[in-house]
């Protein structure tokens, strides 16, 4: 049974610093997926990474893929309280080529402060 | 991205009725799925939408609890059956187009039973 274990579940972080949330995934996968949701919203999609080696970028964000270490990183670089969300991982259940169903991760909930 | 409208949006229901949700995406895709996010918890997929046949569950959700239809390549709806408070919930409708590797989520459709 595939696992997704996040941490840390709870970031509470200044304006300007850098941290990173990670994500290890207990069985092989085909693709793993970084998802933003904010209060009373729904998820948006933010990455998808499908090899190993894998790195995205898109503004103050850069997400990676280790699939031999199984685990993907979720860099933030000189957070902006408009970065104040829940992030989660999530994993493509194995199933070969892609099943598409996700096995999610705890969230890790970040808090930007100024 | 993909356009993913589902209905209602929010309801508040009273205990042993049925609520269907219905999700509508702007266009043919071929994989669509259910999922469940209780108060301040992760995601968990309920079913793969099957067009033309019966949805396939995971395991802890049943048909008769969760009954889902598929009638064609972009519509599908969720029952939530028989209602109790442990079914208030966030429950999001997910597609994956068949030209993409990304799986968007609807809008969701919050869930009050009381």
């Amino acid at each position: 049974e595939l696992k997704v274990e996040q941490n840390p579940l709870f970031l509470s972080m200044q304006e300007g610093k850098n941290y990173t949330i990670y994500c290890n995934y207990s069985t092989t996968s085909d693709r793993l997926y970084w998802y933003r949701q904010d209060p009373g919203k729904s998820l948006e999609s933010l990455f998808v990474l499908l090899s190993n080696g894998a790195v995205k970028q898109e503004g103050r964000l850069m997400a990676s893929l280790d699939t031999k270490a199984r685990l993907s990183t979720l860099h933030i670089t000189a957070a902006v309280h408009d970065l104040s969300a829940t992030y989660f991982c999530a994993v493509d259940s194995p199933g070969g080529g892609g099943s598409e169903k996700l096995v999610f991760g705890k969230g890790t909930k970040l808090t930007v402060n100024p | 991205s993909a356009v993913i409208s589902q209905k209602p949006s929010r309801d508040i229901c009273q205990r042993g009725t049925s609520l269907t949700i219905q999700c509508q995406v702007d266009s043919q895709v071929t994989m669509m799925f259910w999922y469940r996010q209780q108060p301040g918890q992760s995601l968990t997929l309920i079913a793969t939408a099957n067009q033309g046949s019966e949805a396939t569950y995971e395991s802890g959700f049943v048909i008769d609890k969760f009954p889902i239809s598929r009638p064609n390549l972009t519509f599908s709806t969720l029952t939530v059956s028989n209602m109790s408070p442990e079914d208030s919930s966030i429950y999001l409708c997910s597609v994956l187009r068949a030209s993409g590797n990304t799986i968007y989520f609807g809008e969701g459709s919050w869930l009050t039973v009381v």
